[in-house]
């Protein structure tokens, strides 16, 4: 089945640690992206990439750190700087050639901070 | 982009059909219509898009008025599995740019028994 996968769906860490969330798709999509959301809020972007060795910042991106150095993986890394990283944390992919935009999204990531 | 403007919250009857209004009337002429729907801790689904004219696919209708100030989302037959948020966004047509969807706050909709 072709499809994003984003793993655990559930993780737990000490405030001060640093955690990164796994992003997979075999999609074939040029395009991923990282997303937060937060109770009852719409979902704000982190950083997303567009080509293998390439990323950009969206509106949130202090406190976190991306790579890209497989088409398939968009690996997202909440650092101990992210003043607030307990939150609903979603993984999405597009082709870049679609002339519209339907992201593909994985199931998400739930991360609490204790 | 433009700004979108949805009601909170709506409850339907299982079985009938939900219409979900969405007012954007900043749109300007080169940008889409898009909806999504969240389920409780899911990612969110594509659902359709449109620019001017009605669409429908196997989900649900798209309804656009002709000056493309409002549109309405419509599930024709809704069941309890459309229980969701959903998310009305427009945006224009640009691959270049492939990068950013605006996420508002989106309509609850409850489909009750």
């Amino acid at each position: 089945d072709g499809g994003i996968t984003q793993s655990p769906k559930y993780l737990f860490r000490k405030e001060g640690q640093n955690v990164t969330l796994s992003c997979e798709q075999n999609l074939n999509h040029d395009a991923m992206y990282w997303y937060r959301q937060d109770p009852g809020q719409g979902l704000r972007l982190i950083y997303y990439s567009q080509i293998v060795n390439d990323f950009q910042k969206g509106d949130i991106a202090e406190g976190y750190s991306v790579s890209r150095e497989k088409k398939e993986s968009f690996p997202l890394t909440v650092t101990s700087a992210q003043k607030n990283p307990t939150a609903f944390y979603l993984c999405a992919s597009s082709p870049i050639e679609s002339s519209y935009n339907e992201q593909f999204f994985g199931p998400g990531t739930r991360l609490t901070v204790l | 982009d433009a700004k979108t403007t949805q009601p909170p919250s709506m409850d339907c009857a299982e079985g009938r059909a939900a219409n979900l209004p969405c007012n954007h009337s900043t749109i300007s002429g080169n940008e889409y219509v898009y909806w999504y729907r969240q389920i409780h801790s899911q990612g969110p689904q594509y659902i359709i898009h449109g620019l001017k004219n009605n669409e429908t696919n196997e989900m649900a209708s798209l309804i656009i008025t002709e000056d493309r100030k409002s549109s309405t989302l419509i599930l024709p037959h809704a069941t309890l599995r459309d229980t969701a948020v959903y998310y009305c966004i427009v945006r224009t047509i640009n691959a270049g740019n492939n990068r950013k969807l605006i996420w508002g706050l989106g309509t609850s909709l409850a489909v009750n028994p």
